[in-house]
């Protein structure tokens, strides 16, 4: 079954307390990004990569680290976690190129709720 | 820069009826997709809907349909005949380009209520 996997679900933590939760895709997706969801913010995105070893900054990357070693694995890093970070994580992937619908359909991971205390 | 604008924070309806969720953008791209995704209690990100801005013809998907005016810069979405499980958050979004990289940009989004 192809799908986006997230780990763990669901997290409570201190403040400062590294932390990394892991995103995995069985697509072969080049492109994979994270997202932070806040009520009333909508998503947002925190960084994406567009391949191994190329990653990128998106809107709120301050206070959060990403690797891509390999291609199916994202995963996202907070050194030192503060209550700001306590949000609803979602990775997401999806094929590189343009065209149609299904090409560019993004694959959302099941979502990480973070609480940091 | 991208913006995605949803001005209905919550909507009702009564089930069988249809309704229409707003979504304005603004970009200075000029090729871009646009995205409509539900988002039930459960919290997953379920895709609905996709319109290009060079397609002719506005997109429709079942019971859904995007109600798409470029020159307004608008692409709302139209559910028909309103079912219980219809309710759910629902979120617009874009990408600036059919080729880029760069990921969605999401509107706040609208929480859908269908009534028996």
């Amino acid at each position: 079954e192809a799908q986006v996997t997230q780990n763990p679900r669901y997290l409570i933590t201190v403040t400062g307390k590294k932390l990394t939760v892991t995103c995995s895709q069985n697509m072969n997706h080049e492109y994979m990004s994270w997202y932070r969801q806040d009520p009333g913010l909508g998503l947002r995105q925190i960084y994406y990569s567009m391949n191994v070893e190329v990653t990128d900054k998106g809107d709120v990357p301050e206070g959060y680290k990403v690797s891509r070693k390999e291609k199916r694995n994202f995963p996202l890093i907070l050194e030192s976690p503060s209550p700001n970070q306590t949000s609803l994580y979602f990775c997401a992937s999806r094929m590189a190129g343009g065209g149609r619908r299904g090409v560019n359909e993004q694959f959302f991971g099941p979502g990480t709720r973070l609480t940091v205390l | 820069a991208q913006k995605i604008t949803q001005t209905q924070p919550g909507m009702f309806v009564q089930e069988k009826e249809a309704v229409t969720l707003d979504c304005t953008y603004d970009t200075s791209d000029p090729s871009y997709g646009l995205f409509w995704y539900k988002q039930p209690s459960s919290g997953e990100m379920i895709f609905l809907i996709y319109q290009g801005s060079y397609d002719q013809q506005n997109a429709t998907e079942g019971r859904y349909s995007l109600n798409f005016q470029k020159a307004r810069k608008s692409a709302n979405l139209v559910i028909s005949a309103s079912q219980l499980g219809d309710s759910a958050m629902y979120f617009c979004a874009m990408r600036p380009s059919y080729s880029s990289a760069r990921q969605l940009t999401f509107g706040s989004g609208t929480q859908l209520t269908v009534l028996p």
